[in-house]
């Protein structure tokens, strides 16, 4: 099981850039890291999803160093609409692939 | 195409009634999920199911019982409600599972249960 840990907190200020780091010792070799965004009253939508080095998309960028031990989430210029609740996911492979752990993640707080 | 949706959205039970969540989605995926979420616990997996017919235990599944007769439909059971209970209950789908490229879960809105 890839258990992950991730800060339970953070604050930022507007039009910063907001760096959000993932430990995961435990990784499997088929799998793949998930970051999920949580608004109040609203159920998680995936972000962003990578496999190893870089990933970027309109939202954010996921960076994963070689051992795959962790990884990054960046979130660049942040505004008050990024303040919401951030998974780290590192899900089971094998034979309990449904098995797709959220945890407690990282709230982060925005402010003007 | 609505996604992910979840019945009812809020609900007040008193302690020992029953009651049943149905979650349905019409992406036509194999797996399928349910959470609860309270303050400071994040989201905890309750049950989920990689397929027509099947249910497999997650991390708090005392008290709930699931059943998924049919592929688009995941039903979340309590038998006997107690205040324990009182969460926000979330739904989730996707086309592939665990840790393999591209499994995104797709959620629902939640639904609110107060056990009084």
């Amino acid at each position: 099981l890839a258990k992950t840990t991730q800060p339970i907190s953070m604050d930022s200020y507007e039009g910063q850039e907001v760096n959000i780091t993932c430990s995961h010792n435990n990784i499997a070799t088929n799998d793949y890291i998930t970051w999920y965004q949580q608004f109040p009253s609203q159920g998680p939508r995936f972000i962003i999803q990578g496999y190893k080095t870089k990933v970027t998309n309109e939202v954010a960028s996921l960076f994963i160093p070689a051992d795959r031990k962790s990884s990054t989430l960046s979130l660049p210029r942040v505004s008050l609409s990024d303040t919401a609740v951030y998974y780290c996911l590192v899900g089971e492979s094998g034979g309990s692939q449904g098995n797709l752990i959220f945890g407690k993640g990282t709230k982060l707080s925005v402010k003007p | 195409n609505a996604g992910v949706t979840q019945t009812p959205k809020f609900r007040v039970l008193k302690t020992g009634q029953s009651m049943t969540l149905l979650c349905a989605q019409d992406m036509n995926h194999e797996y399928m999920y349910w959470y609860r979420q309270d303050p400071g616990m994040g989201l905890r997996l309750i049950h989920y199911s990689v397929g027509e017919g099947t249910t497999a235990k997650g991390e708090v599944p005392d008290g709930y019982n699931v059943s998924r007769l049919k592929k688009q439909n995941f039903l979340l059971g309590l038998e006997s409600a107690a205040p324990s209970q009182t969460s926000v209950y979330f739904c989730a789908s996707s086309r592939t599972g665990g840790g393999l490229k591209n499994t995104e879960a797709f959620f629902g809105q939640g639904t609110r249960l107060t056990v009084v």
